[in-house]
């Protein structure tokens, strides 16, 4: 069935690039997220990318699509302490908004 | 303009209650999605609407239920509820058509906790 995965951690030191990795199976995906949780949030949508598109930038975020071997990554460029939270994956399929999400990596940013 | 608004944001129930969770999309956006969180399963697809129907089930049980208004406001309910169904539970607000089909915006939750 449908699978998004994804690291569970990762921990940067502030100032530095941060990657963060995600793999999908479903390869009718039209569009993959990436979300951001902070303790006691709900979600916030960070950036999302069209499965016909390879990059997309956006300020300080970058994220990459490889369609053929269905891997995903975001980068934060010049990471910050408010950067720390949790983020998420998320791979949507057809016309409707179901979205299969992978358990989340943790980003811890140190001084 | 306003987010995604979900109501309440904390309530505690028992066992055998039922509860009904409230969304109001942002203006204009026509999809509800409903989505559950919890530290065991993580996230995971329960229903979305569209001009009031359901057009997506994910797979939970029938006391898991949903609907959606004229205005596009939507409510879950969950009946006879049982320890498992405390979690985050998520609403997604989206246009569902057009060129920003692919934004999905998220509400702050209502967190349930069964006793």
């Amino acid at each position: 069935g449908e699978d998004v995965e994804q690291s569970l951690f990762l921990s940067v030191r502030e100032g530095d690039s941060s990657v963060i990795n995600c793999t999908y199976t479903d390869s009718s995906s039209t569009y993959l997220y990436w979300y951001k949780q902070e303790p006691g949030a709900g979600l916030q949508l960070l950036t999302y990318i069209f499965s016909n598109m390879d990059m997309k930038q956006d300020q300080r975020l970058t994220v990459l699509l490889n369609k053929k071997d269905k891997h995903l990554s975001l980068r934060i460029a010049d990471t910050q302490t408010g950067d720390s939270a949790i983020y998420f994956c998320a791979s949507r399929a057809g016309g409707y908004n179901k979205l299969i999400f992978g358990a989340g990596t943790r980003l811890a940013v140190h001084p | 303009k306003a987010g995604v608004t979900q109501t309440p944001r904390y309530l505690i129930k028992t066992r055998g209650q039922q509860v009904t969770l409230s969304c109001s999309p942002i203006s204009g956006h026509r999809s509800v999605s409903w989505y559950q969180q919890t530290p065991g399963q993580g996230l995971q697809f329960l229903f979305e609407y569209f001009s009031e129907t359901q057009r997506n089930k994910g797979n939970f049980p029938g006391r898991f239920s949903g609907r959606q208004f004229s205005n596009s406001r939507s409510e879950m309910n969950v009946s006879t509820l049982e320890l498992g169904d405390s979690a985050l539970y998520l609403c997604a607000s989206s246009t569902g058509t057009g060129g920003f089909a692919g934004e999905l915006f998220f509400g702050e939750g209502s967190r349930l906790t069964v006793l």
